[in-house]
């Protein structure tokens, strides 16, 4: 199983409601991921869990707050986001520490900010 | 600062020729590199990796060609088919902290024509 499951596929929400994405593995991956992408750009790494805690801050707007909750799961909530937060959210997972090994992702979440 | 881009935003090429697609990159702490294959709508997906104590890597149908000394990697696409049309990443992994950072290349639309 190499699967990263991410819901939900879409999402729209105003400016003033609060949601969240889910990402889900069972690799036995230690090391989350979440990545922005806006159409006909690369990915742009957001957040980094490292056995479930943060590594790496992208110097990401507070209104976006990451959750590792257990080693499976990653969650991003959101909460008065701007229509300029509109993209795919993509979540990927690796095995970890400094393991130099590939990342496999999940199929995003494609997010509209009204 | 660092980066890692590409050197052509397009490549169009006939079925069934042989494809090439270059990557620059600028860390040299970069020990790990990626090519992901995204179609519209979709996750990255992994093609093929290469770790920097190496300069070439054979997959199926795929070559990655790495010179460290130039700092540039390319992927060699044989005998290219319409499903090979999708945008491609380098991505160069490199240790960060506690972790590793997985930072991706500006992409190239390769365009597969019958």
């Amino acid at each position: 199983d190499t699967e990263v499951t991410q819901t939900p596929k879409h999402l729209v929400m105003g400016m003033t409601n609060k949601k969240s994405l889910k990402c889900e593995q069972h690799m036995g991956h230690r090391a989350m991921y979440w990545y922005k992408q806006k159409a006909k750009k690369p990915p742009e790494l957001m957040f980094v869990y490292s056995y479930e805690k943060l590594s790496i801050n992208e110097s990401v707007p507070s209104r976006f707050s990451p959750e590792c909750p257990n080693s499976s799961l990653l969650n991003l909530h959101l909460h008065a986001l701007q229509p300029e937060d509109s993209a795919l959210y993509l979540c990927a997972s690796s095995q970890g520490g400094q393991m130099n090994t590939e990342a496999f992702f999940g199929q995003g979440t494609r997010l509209t900010v009204v | 600062g660092e980066s890692v881009g590409l050197h052509l935003p397009t490549l169009s090429v006939q079925e069934g020729d042989n494809s090439i697609i270059n990557c620059a990159y600028s860390n040299s702490a970069s020990d790990y590199f990626i090519w992901y294959k995204q179609e519209s709508g979709k996750g990255p997906q992994f093609i093929i990796d290469i770790r920097s104590n190496m300069d070439k890597r054979q997959g199926q149908r795929v070559t990655v060609l790495l010179n460290k000394t130039v700092k540039h990697l390319s992927l060699q696409i044989a005998a290219t088919q319409p499903g090979d049309s999708a945008v491609y990443f380098c991505a160069e992994n490199i240790p960060s902290g506690s972790a590793r950072q997985l930072t991706f290349g500006s992409g190239t639309q390769l365009t597969v024509l019958p």
